[in-house]
């Protein structure tokens, strides 16, 4: 079956601009989480979501940043007025059941360059 | 000071080589230990998960746990040039909201 997809693949914007990211996960995963990889700092958390639950948004790392998982399934990563320390890999991945030993099946990944 | 620390790298080493990764961590919480691999340009994929301390083996990878160190390691036997990527470890507590915490990764190459 389909695996995470995540689009666009690659996104260019001006310093100022907002920018969607989006992520599909796979068909019946009721758990979704969102990372940042930036050169020398690994993954960084931003967002997870669980089913119907209240999201643990702990790791957005400022109010520009806003995120939203629509029906259970596709979320979509907000980031207003970006700025260029906002240039990144944002990772969806998701896996089948809350948990702290599931494996998390991530997509490739949306490398965001902001100029 | 990161809750899990980890050498980015780069490590090089010859094909058959017996490669050695690791992590530090400072939250005694974390129980589950998990070794992610990185392809250039794709997202993480699962290689290993261990619980609590112990090893844990599985062909040509080997899992280590010291939870009185507070120290995880990932020991590759016979290292092939496909074996080159980035490693990151990742660890979570037994509860709350299951937020997998990840080093910054090791990137490694295997030279042919």
């Amino acid at each position: 079956g389909a695996g995470v997809s995540q689009s666009p693949s690659n996104k260019v914007t001006e310093k100022g601009k907002d920018v969607e990211l989006r992520c599909d996960p796979i068909s019946g995963h009721t758990a979704l989480y969102w990372y940042r990889q930036s050169l020398g700092q690994g993954l960084e958390f931003l967002i997870y979501f669980q089913g119907n639950s209240a999201p643990d948004k702990s790791g957005l790392p400022s109010d520009r940043f806003s995120a939203e998982r629509t029906g259970g399934s596709v979320s979509t990563l907000t980031i207003q007025r970006t700025q260029q320390e906002d240039s990144a890999v944002y990772l969806c991945a998701s896996s089948p059941r809350p948990g702290p030993n599931e494996k998390l099946f991530f997509g490739s990944g949306t490398q965001l360059s902001v100029l | 000071q990161k809750e899990v620390e980890q050498d980015p790298g780069p490590l090089s080493v010859p094909e058959g080589a017996i490669v050695s990764l690791n992590c530090t961590y400072s939250n005694s919480a974390f129980q589950y230990f998990m070794w992610y691999r990185q392809y250039s340009r794709k997202g993480p994929e699962l290689l290993m998960y261990t619980y609590s301390s112990g090893n844990k083996e599985d062909g040509r990878f080997t899992a280590q746990v010291d939870k009185s160190s507070k120290y995880i390691s990932l020991f590759i036997r016979d290292s092939q040039p496909s074996d080159s990527a980035t490693y990151l470890c990742a660890m979570s507590p037994t509860s709350g909201t299951y937020k997998y915490i990840f080093g910054t990764g090791t990137r490694l190459k295997v030279l042919a």
